[in-house]
């Protein structure tokens, strides 16, 4: 059963960038697409964007100039860059691994408070 | 951009209760890409049903998924206490990109 794991910083300052690393393990990195999805406290869901092994990117275009996303196959990992982050960025930052078009494995999610 | 509406937003009712939630689209939806969640309180969401109406893996057979073109219904048939959560819907389209419903909140 795949596993996924974030980490990173807590506390990120305004302007600042929120970075954050998903750890895979149970499965290889290289059998899915994966993603970043947030949850701002007490709202709804929001994908920010999916990478895959071979290369291939997408972000949400509401935040696609302010994102980045890289895979390190040989760690079995994938991270996500946030630029530029305000208050409104504080929210609960999940990885997930899809299949087919849905979110199969979820990680358990980090809260990250963008405050100075 | 297909835009997701969920209703109602908060339904109450009790176990053993039959629970329909409705998912509605802006546009068409292509049915597999047509998902809902379960997310219960301080946890991840849950893959719950795909492709409209296919049980992820572990799910009781009480859930079930349905609809079509702009209206996709979850049922659950009898409700268990562990069925109190919030309920997301999702969908998938081009530019490649997932968005969620605004999740209805299902409770005792």
């Amino acid at each position: 059963q795949v596993q996924l794991q974030e980490s990173g910083p807590r506390l990120v300052k305004p302007s600042g960038t929120l970075s954050l690393t998903c750890d895979v393990s149970g499965g290889s990195i290289t059998s899915n697409w994966w993603s970043w999805v947030r949850q701002s406290p007490g709202k709804g869901l929001e994908w920010i964007g999916e990478i895959h092994h071979e290369g291939g990117i997408n972000y949400n275009p509401s935040l696609e100039s302010r994102v980045t996303a890289s895979i390190d196959k040989s760690k079995n990992q994938f991270s996500l860059n946030l630029y530029s982050v305000t208050a409104a960025d504080t929210a609960v930052y999940y990885c997930a691994g899809s299949t087919d078009w849905r979110l199969d494995y979820w990680g358990r999610g980090t809260l990250v408070t963008v405050s100075s | 951009e297909i835009v997701l509406t969920q209703s109602p937003g908060t339904l109450s009712l009790s176990p053993g209760e039959r629970a329909t939630l409705s998912c509605r689209a802006s546009q068409s939806v292509t049915s597999k890409y047509l998902v809902w969640y379960q997310q219960r309180p301080g946890q991840a969401p849950r893959l719950l049903i795909y492709s409209t109406s296919n049980r992820a893996t572990g799910v009781p057979d009480r859930f079930s998924g349905s609809g079509s073109g702009t209206d996709f219904t979850l049922t659950i048939s009898r409700l268990e206490p562990e069925d109190f959560a919030v309920y997301y819907c999702q969908q998938y389209d081009m530019p490649p990109r997932y968005t969620f419903g605004p999740g209805t909140r299902l409770e005792i």
